[in-house]
């Protein structure tokens, strides 16, 4: 079974700023890591995916995040934030089940 | 770009009554899944869906749950008996499936159904 832990539960950050948003996973085969967020009252959308490949990974509106299978760890980044960046922020972990184990989330306010 | 629905958008029922919750996955995707997230938590799994069968559910879903592809295009999500603590966003989620391969695993969620049980 695999479980996600997201770090930081609130993070305030000024607009123009950079943000990281810290993930840890475990789980004992190989997995497939997700970040997804949630705008207020709205649903699920992927930002970015580690399937296989380049460590490094970019998604959508300028987030990052980078897979280090040593430390268990799936960070997200982004440079340099926006109001429109204000939201709740999941980390996810699949593997051979399928099944998306989700951590608990973190909110990000940005502020002006 | 295809995307998953779900309908209703809000549903609020009285305690101890069905509720069908649906869901039109991305057309030629294999893998459907339900999920629920009571407010202020995080997103729990419910139950995945393959080849007309449950492949896996959690221990959340219960005898009270089920789920049914009732023809080629939806996907529901049944509660017999709607308590309380059934309150909470649903939301709906499907993936290729179709090689095995790392696709397989990305998920494409609804905007989920918020049920509402008074």
């Amino acid at each position: 079974a695999q479980s996600v832990t997201q770090l930081d539960s609130q993070v305030p950050v000024f607009e123009e700023a950079p943000v990281e948003l810290r993930c840890n996973y475990s789980s004992s085969v190989s997995v497939y890591l997700f970040w997804y967020v949630q705008y207020p009252n709205q649903g699920l959308q992927l930002l970015l995916k580690y399937l296989s490949g380049s460590t490094l990974v970019k998604g959508i509106n300028g987030f990052e995040a980078e897979f280090n299978k040593s430390q268990t760890s799936f960070h997200l980044r982004k440079p340099s934030v926006h109001i429109s960046d204000t939201a709740e922020y999941f980390c996810a972990v699949s593997s051979n089940d399928y099944k998306l184990s989700f951590g608990a989330g973190t909110t990000v306010t940005v502020r002006a | 770009e295809p995307e998953v629905t779900q309908t209703p958008s809000h549903q609020v029922t009285q305690m101890g009554q069905e509720v069908i919750l649906r869901c039109v996955p991305i057309s030629n995707h294999l893998y459907f899944y339900w999920y629920r997230q009571i407010l202020g938590q995080k997103v729990e799994f419910l139950v995945s869906f393959y080849n007309n069968e449950i492949s896996e559910k959690s221990e959340i879903f219960d005898d009270q749950f089920s789920v049914e592809r009732p023809d080629g295009s939806n996907f529901t999500l049944k509660i017999r008996s709607t308590k309380l603590e059934d309150s909470a966003m649903y939301f709906c989620a499907s993936s290729e499936g179709i090689l095995e391969g790392p696709s397989s695993y990305e998920q494409y969620f609804g905007p989920g159904t918020r049920l509402t049980v008074t």
